[in-house]
């Protein structure tokens, strides 16, 4: 069955370290959203592309970069990571012109 | 610009009462309105979606909600609750852009 996986599902890392997140998705979809979700804030928008060498940024771009080589995958770099980045990151794709989006299961980063 | 508000942050019922989770919006032309559920340490799941037509849609695990265009509401509802129903919900919009934007969450709770 198609999918979208999350890797790692948990990851505890020091400030100051460059982490990378990774979101892989089978079903071939051109978009692509990274979001983080914080009590009292829901899900906010990181950075999200609509295909290949397409990136953009939401809400709450700063300090956060991502790259798409390829349709499968759009992983999200934290340049250097800080106590605020602390969060759970929810990735999700969805087809052009498609309003279902679907996401993975999440990755819960840890800076200390 | 667009916006989502969940007035409740917490919400306690008792199993076999009803539920009403309320979900306000803010945007200019038709919205398409989206409800999720996120049950502990999952990603979130689609509930329902409104689009256009009927007013009143059904979704997964007998949820409904009423798309509201005077009041710009699109409150969720389930006459009788289940213990495994204890979740967040989120309710959502989706932007001219297609991308989605979130409300804040309801966290539900489930009297035995």
């Amino acid at each position: 069955d198609a999918e979208i996986t999350q890797s790692p599902r948990h990851k505890i890392t020091e400030t100051g370290r460059q982490v990378t997140l990774a979101c892989h998705q089978t079903w071939n979809h051109n978009n692509m959203f990274w979001y983080r979700q914080d009590l009292g804030h829901g899900l906010r928008l990181i950075h999200y592309s609509y295909g290949v060498q397409d990136t953009n940024k939401g809400e709450v771009s700063d300090g956060y970069s991502v790259s798409r080589s390829n349709t499968e995958d759009l992983p999200l770099t934290l340049e250097s990571a800080a106590s605020s980045q602390t969060s759970v990151y929810f990735c999700a794709s969805k087809n052009t012109g498609s309003v279902e989006a679907f996401f993975g299961q999440g990755t819960r980063l840890t800076v200390v | 610009a667009q916006s989502v508000t969940q007035p409740d942050i917490h919400i306690t019922v008792s199993e076999g009462a009803s539920l009403e989770l309320r979900c306000n919006y803010s945007y200019g032309a038709t919205p398409y309105l989206f409800w999720y559920v996120q049950s502990p340490g999952q990603g979130l799941q689609l509930l329902l979606k409104y689009f256009s037509g009927d007013t009143l849609v059904q979704g997964i695990k007998g949820f409904e909600a009423e798309f509201k265009r005077s009041q710009s509401s699109f409150n969720l509802r389930k006459p009788s609750v289940h213990w495994s129903d204890a979740a967040e919900y989120f309710c959502a919009v989706m932007d001219s852009s297609y991308k989605l934007i979130f409300g804040s969450g309801t966290r539900l709770l489930v009297r035995p």
